[in-house]
This record gives structure tokens, sequence and C-alpha cells, in this order.
């Protein structure tokens, strides 16, 4: 299994408290993702990096910033936590580009927004 | 921009029974497609993806999926259903070579009765 972690992987919390969730990889890939899967949407990118310092926005990012400031670590930030952020959210890591290689996923952290 | 249609949320077999589980793709290029399974309160894996090299693609456990650009389709089957068959099952697509980023259906439950 790669080698993939998040932390915490349950967390309940208050509407408008932030919440920073945590993905850590030992495989040293370049690409790291955040995702959210709700019923009946499948899997929805948050926002992405490609690197140190590197990120960007994807389909679902209004409410979130991501901060990776080291190779293994990146870091999901919900400001203001509101009801509509309740989700089992899921980290994935790639070598390369998607297009040509398999994304990785780590055993996701369900949070509750009260 | 690139979009994937899987045609069922819930799909049941009986054991032994062939396994067909539907996608299409929307794509103004080429597309890259995947196959991704999540067994309960686990992590996405990887079955199989096509990238252009032939069209019938063998994946894990017994899956397979074909590549028809007439119909636009990347439908995955198994010839005989095992109850650990039982997931979802989340079809995907990458647009081009050297996107970065992946785009989700809304996923396949798949139900296997003994």
């Amino acid at each position: 299994d790669a080698g993939i972690t998040q932390s915490p992987r349950h967390k309940v919390t208050e509407t408008g408290t932030p919440v920073t969730l945590r993905c850590h990889q030992t495989e040293n890939h370049r690409y790291m993702y955040w995702y959210r899967q709700d019923p009946g949407h499948g899997l929805r990118l948050i926002h992405y990096s490609y690197g140190v310092k590197d990120t960007d926005k994807g389909e679902v990012s209004d409410g979130y910033s991501v901060s990776r400031s080291k190779t293994e670590d990146f870091l999901l930030t919900l400001e203001s936590a509101t009801s509509s952020q309740t989700s089992v959210y899921f980290c994935a890591i790639s070598e390369g580009v998607s297009s040509y290689n398999e994304q990785f996923f780590g055993p996701g952290t369900r949070l509750t927004v009260l | 921009a690139q979009s994937v249609t899987q045609l069922g949320s819930h799909v049941s077999v009986s054991e032994g029974a062939l396994v067909l589980l539907r996608c299409n793709y929307s794509s103004s290029v080429p597309p890259y497609l995947f196959w991704y399974v999540q067994y309960p309160n686990q992590g996405l894996q990887l079955l199989l993806k096509y990238t252009s090299a032939a069209t019938l693609v063998k994946g894990i456990n017994g899956f397979e999926a074909e590549f028809k650009k007439s119909e636009t389709s990347f439908h995955l089957t198994k010839p005989s259903a095992h109850m650990s068959d039982a997931a979802e099952y989340f079809c995907a697509v990458s647009g081009f070579f050297g996107n970065e980023k992946l785009t989700f259906g809304t996923g396949t439950r798949l139900t296997i009765i003994p």
C-alpha cells in the first residue's frame, strides 16, 4: 500500500470554527490532491499541489485553502466551517500527471459540521 | 472540458453472473480513462486504465473494460461475479496527456446477491 495517512480520521465540529485536515505521504510523490466525496456527486476535486508551495484550485475550492510547505505534507483548511462542508475528505498522491499516472488514495477523513 | 457519466447508481447481480457497469465519456481530445474501486470505509484503488495502447484493457481481480470510440463508452465487465466484488466503482477521465487532474463519475454501487 502507498504510504498515505490522513489525520484526523474522524472529526465533529461546530459551524464557524476553523478546521485543518492533514495528509502525509512517505512516497515522495510530486502531486497531491484533496477531494470530497458526497452521495450522488462522486469525488470532486477541491485543490491540488504540483510541488512545494505550488497549488491550484479544483472544481469546488470555495471555502477551502491549502498549503504545502514540505513534499510530504498537504494541509486542507476550512477557515470557517459550514454544514455544507460535512463530507468525507480524501487525499490522493501521484508520481506524475494524472493522465498517465495512478492516483493513490488515503483512508479518508469523515468531517461532520454541526 | 471532459466528463464521464455512469449509468445506474446501483447495480445488483447474482453471484456467478456477468457484471456490467456502464461509463460514457465526453472529451474534446482523445481521453485517458480509468476505473477505480472503493471498498467499504476505504479509499479508492485503481482497477484499470486506458491510455490508447489497446482498446481492451485488463485489470485486477478479473475485471476488464473496452474502449469504444464510436460509442464514447468505457464499460467495465467481469464474467462471473464474486461476493468480494461488492463495492462502489468510479469511472474517471483525464482529457489529454499532461493533464494534472482527473474528473470522476458519480459512482455505481455494486451489490452481489448470494
